[in-house]
């Protein structure tokens, strides 16, 4: 079955400096998708990427999708307290169509 | 509005009894899903349902566990008999299709098997 990997499991960054977490998937997507889960809570929705080569910006977030639309990232730039979390990728397409596979998320922890 | 509705919170129980959780999606809302978040194998479908009929069952774990949903508006995901390695936090989450569209999770329900 489709299979999403993520890198890396865990991050700690000082207050400041960017982080990046990657998305891999051993087929093509339709769409990627990317949530974020404070610690004790559930999964918020983020962002969706559709297109090859697709670069959405949120502020200090950047998502990107590959041309190949099989890995994607994210980059967090100049990373706050708030940001703290765990940070999904959700993949959606081949044979998983309607329904996304999670990777195994990032763990974010920023120190001030 | 009201967002994805989940209950109980938290449950405790035996080994051996019957759990129900129940899911209140958010109306207008056509797909639910079912996961299981554990730490050693993070996030997993369970069970998904699209205009209340289930879609992918693949991930239910075994027999003992079953899901509903009878209408639009309520869904449950029933373990009998449970075990203590069901402990985990189930989420219920809605999407208005299936497809190309995000989900919304509820707060989850924290189960615990002793």
């Amino acid at each position: 079955g489709q299979q999403v990997m993520q890198i890396p499991q865990y991050q700690h960054v000082q207050e400041g400096e960017d982080f990046t977490t990657y998305c891999n998937s051993s087929t093509t997507l339709s769409n990627i998708q990317w949530y974020k889960q404070r610690p004790g809570g559930h999964p918020v929705f983020l962002i969706q990427l559709v297109k090859s080569g697709e670069v959405k910006k949120q502020k200090r977030l950047t998502f990107q999708f590959g041309e190949a639309k099989k890995n994607s990232s994210l980059h967090i730039t100049a990373t706050q307290t708030t940001d703290v979390g765990t940070y999904f990728c959700a993949g959606e397409g081949g044979t998983s169509y309607g329904k996304l596979t999670f990777g195994q998320g990032t763990i974010l922890t920023v120190h001030p | 509005d009201a967002g994805v509705i989940q209950s109980p919170r938290h449950e405790v129980t035996e080994m051996g009894q019957e759990v129900t959780l129940r899911c209140k999606p958010i109306s207008g809302h056509n797909s639910l899903f079912w996961y299981r978040q554990t730490m050693m194998r993070g996030l997993e479908l369970l069970i998904y349902f699209n205009n209340n009929v289930p879609i992918d069952d693949s991930g239910m774990p075994e027999d003992r566990f079953s899901a509903k949903m009878p209408n639009a508006s309520f869904s449950t995901l029933k373990i009998q008999p449970s075990e203590p390695r069901d402990s985990a936090v189930y989420f219920c989450a809605s999407s208005p299709s299936s497809v190309n569209y995000e989900q919304y999770f509820g707060p989850g329900t924290r189960l615990t098997v002793t």
